[in-house]
């Protein structure tokens, strides 16, 4: 079945810096790939998506992308602000398993004012 | 867009009872999925609910402990029995249909007292 890895676990950033979080997977019939975030004592939220037909997808400071050959997927968070410290999770959808999510592990993500 | 909805989004249960979620999805989807996300922990699968045929369990899960129904393909309950404070989680739903149609619930958070 799908194996999703999900690195770092922990990121600090000072504020305005960049973040990246990076997702890698096994399964080459994967075609979705959504991210979470996840602020504490809240469930977790869907911030960005993306399919297996587009490279990179923006959503203002946000962006998903995808390299479908090294089957890994990498979220990309500019001018990061306080309000973006959470947990951040991955996740792989493929078709061939009924569309089952296979989440990464998480990403701790503490932006330093 | 798709529509999936979980009742109830946030409940407080006392130990030893039984407590059922509901996820409605506004199509038909071949499968549905139930997870279990514990404190400070990812997203792990607990079962996969088939229409007309019992519910596969993962490694680590019961039918006794997670009772699943699934009477028709756009609906499916999960039911944690005799609960105890080990059981406070969020529980989520996701279903899926073909290679585009993908939906994931909000949700329900449980808090064992």
């Amino acid at each position: 079945g799908e194996n999703v890895e999900q690195h770092p676990s922990t990121l600090s950033v000072q504020e305005g810096d960049s973040a990246v979080i990076k997702c890698t997977y096994s399964d080459s019939a994967s075609n979705y790939f959504p991210w979470y975030k996840q602020e504490l004592g809240k469930r977790p939220q869907l911030i960005i998506d993306i399919r297996s037909n587009v490279g990179e997808k923006k959503d203002q400071r946000i962006a998903v992308t995808l390299n479908k050959t090294a089957k890994h997927f990498s979220l990309h968070i500019t001018e990061t602000q306080p309000e973006d410290s959470a947990v951040y999770f991955c996740a792989a959808v493929a078709p061939n398993t009924g569309n089952q999510f296979y989440f990464g592990t998480g990403t701790s993500l503490t932006v330093i004012p | 867009s798709a529509v999936i909805s979980q009742k109830p989004s946030r409940d407080i249960c006392q130990r030893g009872t039984s407590l059922t979620i509901q996820c409605q999805v506004d199509s038909q989807v071949t499968m549905m999925f139930w997870y279990r996300q514990q404190p400070g922990q990812s997203l792990t699968l607990i079962a996969t609910a088939n229409q007309g045929s019992e519910a596969t369990y993962e490694s680590g899960f019961v039918i006794d402990k997670f009772p699943i129904s699934r009477p028709n393909l756009t609906f499916s309950t999960l039911t944690v029995s005799n609960m105890s404070p080990e059981d406070s989680s969020i529980y989520l739903c996701s279903g899926g249909q073909g290679k585009d149609t993908i939906y994931f619930g909000e949700g329900s958070w449980l808090t064992v007292v």
